[in-house]
């Protein structure tokens, strides 16, 4: 059973649009990143959050922001969604630094 | 370039044998993290092993070994005793010294019967 939860499972947004995607890690996981995974592609790395600030970044426009909070919950926003923004996108926590990351089940978003 | 290479989109393996997928990296750091997931086809991502740089043995973790050859960069998992449920994707990842990540392309795996 997966400690990382993700909300929503899916979601339909208008090109253009904003979008909200959370996550809520483990007890203890101070780090968590983010990925877009598009169909039948390994996931890309958008970035990486330890203890409240971005401490890697993949290759994503500034539109792609991220928080995270004390509470170990995270959220990954996108504006202005383009066409190209549909995937699945999942994220991923740790506790300690040797730790494997624990992925949650992912949010698929649709772009129209 | 920092990227993953994983050349075999697809394999098959038959029930209670041993498989070997590939792993190829590129990097100029010299502390980095080797990982592997798999994929089922619900979606989720389930860590299987991981293997650090300065790492001077092979990582495992019970039917998962991880093949570590540093000179040659590549970081090839072998299952051993595949069963039934190991079908699934497999992604080999590596994060580097700025905490980026990256993912191979994955390889399918099926075991048969």
């Amino acid at each position: 059973e997966t400690g990382v939860t993700q909300s929503p499972t899916h979601l339909i947004k208008t090109r253009g649009q904003q979008v909200t995607l959370r996550c809520s890690s483990q007890s203890g996981h101070n780090t968590v990143s983010w990925y877009q995974q598009a169909l039948g592609q390994g996931p890309q790395f958008i970035f990486q959050y330890y203890r409240e600030e971005e401490n890697g970044r993949g290759n994503f426009p500034p539109r792609f922001s991220g928080l995270q909070f004390p509470n170990y919950s995270s959220e990954l926003n996108v504006n202005a969604l383009e066409l190209d923004d549909s995937a699945l996108y999942l994220c991923a926590s740790r506790g300690g630094l040797f730790d494997g990351y624990t992925f949650g089940s992912g949010t698929r978003l649709t772009v129209v | 370039a920092q990227k993953i290479t994983q050349t075999q989109p697809g394999m098959f393996v038959q029930e209670k044998e041993a498989v070997t997928l590939d792993c190829t990296y590129d990097t100029s750091d010299q502390s980095y993290g080797l990982f592997w997931y798999k994929q089922p086809s619900s979606g989720e991502m389930i860590f299987l092993i991981y293997q650090g740089s300065y790492d001077e043995q092979n990582a495992t973790e019970g039917r998962y070994s991880l093949n570590f050859q540093k000179a040659r960069k590549s970081a090839n998992l072998v299952i051993s005793a595949s069963q039934l449920g190991d079908s699934a994707m497999y992604f080999c990842a590596m994060k580097n010294n700025f905490n980026k990540f990256y993912f191979g392309s994955g390889t399918k795996l099926n075991v048969k019967p």
